[in-house]
């Protein structure tokens, strides 16, 4: 069935390090993705999106990469600082379907200072 | 409003009571999603609305599950006779658009945590 899936579930680094966190997909009908941020007790926050068509996108300190040949998506933040620990979702959405958006089960980051 | 807005933010309920989730949308948006997130998880899509269009139901798990958006702005989620399963946290989102254009920014409410004891 489709999914959408982090390789890793924790990952903990010191402050001023980069930061890459994996996802892993399934649906090759997917033709964009997102990533987000939540932080406890808050609603996810949009960090950056992809369309299939591109396999890199640049943000403020974050850049999303996508291989559509072994379906992965990677977001990775550089210098990552203590504001930047949360939990990161991917999310793929399909055409004319992009309401109903799959999320993945979300990486725990952690940045000690 | 200037963000999305959900009441209440938490709601104790026993099993077998009815809820009911409100969901204040950002003014102009016609796009408004449920989703369901459970300790530990991600998220889940319940529901999606969009404009006039009927809504996508295809993600409430039970009959006991219902939504409705009225004058295409307020959206109410409401959940029948209570399970202990129906604990999680309730996100509604919103956007100007989601259906066939991507692209196009869902902003997240901060949710409702839902414990049915």
């Amino acid at each position: 069935g489709e999914s959408v899936g982090l390789h890793l579930p924790t990952l903990s680094v010191q402050e001023g390090d980069n930061s890459i966190i994996n996802c892993a997909y399934s649906n090759s009908a997917s033709d964009y993705f997102i990533w987000y941020k939540q932080e406890s007790g808050k609603g996810p926050q949009f960090i950056i999106d992809i369309r299939s068509n591109m396999d890199k996108r640049q943000g403020q300190r974050v850049t999303v990469l996508l291989n559509k040949t072994v379906k992965h998506l990677s977001l990775q933040i550089a210098a990552t600082q203590p504001g930047d620990s949360a939990v990161y979702f991917c999310a793929e959405g399909r055409p004319n379907l992009y309401g109903k958006l799959t999320f993945g089960q979300g990486t725990i980051l952690t940045v000690h200072p | 409003g200037a963000g999305v807005s959900q009441s209440p933010s938490n709601k104790v309920t026993e099993k077998g009571k009815d809820v009911e989730l409100r969901c204040d949308p950002i003014s102009g948006h016609t796009a408004l999603y449920w989703y369901r997130q459970s300790l530990g998880q991600g998220l889940e899509f319940l529901i999606y609305f969009q404009g006039n269009s009927a809504p996508d139901k295809s993600g409430l798990p039970s009959d006991r599950f219902s939504a409705e958006r009225t004058g295409g702005s307020v959206s109410t989620l409401t959940i029948q006779r209570t399970q202990q399963e129906d604990s999680a946290v309730y996100l509604c989102a919103s956007s100007l658009d989601r259906g066939r254009e991507m692209n196009t920014e869902a902003f997240f409410g901060q949710g409702t945590r839902l414990t049915v004891v």
